[in-house]
């Protein structure tokens, strides 16, 4: 079973709509949560981490359910610019620090946003 | 501004021919990770220096050596490239005692192809 699971999609969704995006993690042990955004040939950049009370930013909630191990990502009024890979990401180590542990990425989501 | 830089951006290197990629960072956080990215895969972590204490991840090949001379830099070095190696390299940093340690920043990656 992989560690973070994520339907790779693509996604093509009209601009203006609003997409959801899941993932699943096997480590019950995972501390912290995050979405990352890949856009093509780039490095990942941190979007959002994600709290059990769930948390939003702009146009992007994210959500944790801890007892079922998933996380998910909701974009509204999508924009062109939205168009890129979306990576779950969870990390044993808490959001207070202390620790030195590496991320475990998901494979990602591909969204494409059409005019 | 540039806080984790990479070089250098791409690399091309023959089958068998040592090669050292570069990872230097502005932010003086204690932690720098490297991790390998295929395509279409998620970033995998390889290693990780705390300060000065090197942490290997149990899977990642003998091929794969790092080094940290400074706080500032770190290297990877793969000693006999095999095409099964081209992939994209990403640094990243995080200071676990910053009350964000579970933030990474990621440097721009390097590109590597191996002839």
């Amino acid at each position: 079973r992989k560690e973070v699971e994520q339907d790779p999609g693509p996604f093509n969704v009209p601009e203006g709509a609003t997409v959801a995006f899941n993932c699943t993690y096997s480590n019950s042990a995972s501390q912290s949560f995050f979405w990352y955004r890949q856009d093509c040939r780039k490095e990942p950049k941190l979007l959002m981490s994600v709290y059990s009370s769930g948390n939003e930013d702009g146009r992007f909630t994210a959500q944790l359910n801890r007892a079922s191990q998933y996380i998910s990502l909701l974009i509204r009024d999508s924009k062109l610019s939205d168009s890129a890979t979306y990576l779950c990401v969870v990390s044993p180590t808490n959001y207070s620090g202390g620790g030195a542990d590496g991320l475990t990425f998901g494979k990602g989501t591909h969204l494409i946003i059409q005019p | 501004d540039a806080m984790v830089i990479q070089n250098p951006r791409y690399q091309v290197t023959q089958f068998g021919k040592p090669v050292t990629l570069s990872c230097s960072q502005t932010l003086n956080h204690n932690v720098m990770y490297w991790y390998q990215q295929k395509s279409s895969q998620a970033p995998k972590l390889l290693f990780h220096y705390y300060d000065k204490d090197f942490n290997n991840e149990a899977d990642t090949p003998d091929n794969f050596q790092s080094r940290r001379p400074n706080t500032s830099f770190c290297f990877l070095d793969i000693r006999s490239p095999g095409l099964g190696d081209a992939a994209m390299y990403l640094c990243a940093t995080s200071s676990p005692t910053s009350g964000r340690g579970d933030t990474q920043y990621f440097g721009p990656g390097t590109r590597l192809t191996v002839l």
